[in-house]
């Protein structure tokens, strides 16, 4: 079953602008992390926001946790044509032993 | 440093026959491993998972197997394929123990059954 669900599906923006990805879960966690796939490609790990965090940086991208919520965001300021890629969230739900459960997905468009 | 290498990149294979799909990781000692399945346009699916050798947990029953010979390699098998196992399948490793660190991921088998 998915835990992950991000919203929007599908995003499409200008290079510069900023893009934000929403992702909402279920059950607690110990942490949630974000992956970015390129077409036809595997994922590549991102970032991993602890449950007693509640935002974290890395370069251009900003990820927040609300765990009242159950919900994560993520953000790409400062977007790229590069950028361009499907962006999942998973989740490392309590008592999974390490398991990872990914949402279906976002896919970026950043045009140039 | 650790590497995860992935093969065959591309599969197309007839119906009722077999696969064999494997994943090798270098670089780091008793990993826990993964295989996950994704379909198009669609979020990935976990198969299964080991956290040592001979040790395999099934997420979702279905017409695969998977196996680790080895510390570091972990098989997908199927004896007959269906059209349904169609998809993109992806190989993970992670640290052994502990929560807080991410996946590696391989690059991907691209399964086509006909």
């Amino acid at each position: 079953s998915q835990q992950g669900e991000e919203d929007p599906q599908a995003l499409s923006i200008q290079e510069g602008e900023n893009a934000t990805m929403n992702c909402s879960y279920k059950t607690s966690i110990n942490n949630l992390q974000w992956y970015r796939q390129n077409s036809g490609r595997g994922l590549v790990h991102l970032i991993l926001i602890r449950s007693n965090e509640r935002e974290k940086h890395s370069g251009r991208l900003r990820v927040t946790l609300d765990t009242s919520k159950k919900s994560s965001s993520l953000l790409i300021t400062a977007s790229r044509a590069a950028d361009t890629a499907s962006y999942f969230c998973a989740t490392d739900a309590l008592g999974s032993n390490y398991k990872l459960t990914f949402g279906k997905g976002t896919l970026l468009t950043v045009n140039p | 440093s650790q590497t995860i290498h992935q093969w065959p990149a591309t599969l197309v294979q007839p119906v009722g026959s077999p696969l064999s799909l494997e994943c090798t990781v270098e670089g780091t000692s008793n990993p826990n491993l993964y295989w996950y399945r994704q379909a198009a346009g669609r979020g990935l699916q976990l198969l299964f998972y080991s956290v040592g050798i001979g040790q395999i947990s099934s997420e979702v029953p279905q017409n695969l197997s998977a196996s680790r010979p080895q510390d570091r390699q972990f098989i997908l098998s199927s004896k007959k394929l269906l059209l349904s196992d169609s998809g993109f399948y992806l190989c993970a490793w992670s640290v052994g123990h502990g929560t807080g660190y991410g996946y590696t991921f391989g690059s991907g088998t691209r399964l086509t059954v006909v």
